[in-house]
């Protein structure tokens, strides 16, 4: 079985100041690793994932996670935020296959101007 | 543009009254699921199924029916016997067998329950 903490349920944070949003993970097998974002009222959209490889891994937005297998932790990061990044962040975890995907309990992300 | 489609978007009903929530897909994918959302509950599963004619109950299964006669259609049923059924409902594919459990999501239906 897998479980996934999501430390901070709310995290405020003034445009253009840094962010970091927090994930840990835990499970018996390897998994691979998501975060979703949600913006209101819409369904969840993949901003990023790994699955090998390099464990630094970047969206198309200027977001990055790390995979840290030692500290079994997958933060997600942005240097710069934007107003329109507000939006709740879903991290996630998967063994694959028609294995059952894990959720945490989400981070709302308020960018405030 | 492949994808998966949920309608209707919003959905109001009275107390005592089945609803049914439409889930449709182009992705080819085999398996589908339904989550409930609840503010500060995250996503909770109700019902998957990895092929067609073929489904699983998830964690939140009591008050909901689902079928899956066609591969690209998960309908969920939202009956009387659900106590609180009043929430965001969010349908999803995966690859399935040979995927890595990335999952697409649908738009949602927000069901008020009056």
């Amino acid at each position: 079985a897998q479980s996934v903490t999501q430390l901070d349920s709310q995290v405020p944070v003034f445009e253009e100041a840094p962010v970091e949003l927090r994930c840990n993970y835990s499970s018996s097998v390897s998994v691979y690793l998501f975060w979703y974002v949600q913006y209101p009222n819409q369904g969840l959209q993949l901003l990023l994932k790994y699955l090998s490889g390099s464990t630094l891994v970047e969206s198309i937005n200027g977001f990055e996670a790390e995979f840290n297998k030692s500290q079994t932790s997958f933060h997600l990061r942005k240097p710069s935020v934007h107003i329109s990044d507000t939006a709740e962040y879903f991290c996630a975890v998967s063994p694959g296959g028609y294995q059952k995907v894990t959720f945490g309990i989400g981070t709302k992300l308020q960018v405030i101007p | 543009d492949g994808g998966i489609t949920q309608s209707p978007k919003y959905l109001f009903r009275k107390e005592g009254q089945n609803v049914t929530l439409s889930c449709e897909q182009n992705l080819n994918h085999d398996a589908m699921y339904w989550y409930r959302q609840d503010p500060g509950q995250g996503l909770r599963l109700i019902y998957y199924s990895q092929i067609v004619n073929d489904f699983q109950k998830g964690d939140i299964a009591e008050g909901y029916s689902v079928s899956r006669e066609k591969k690209e259609s998960f309908p969920l049923t939202v009956t009387s016997a659900q106590k609180n059924p009043t929430a965001f409902y969010l349908c999803a594919s995966s690859i399935g067998m040979t995927g890595t459990g990335e999952l697409f999501f649908g738009e949602g239906s927000r069901l008020t329950v009056l």
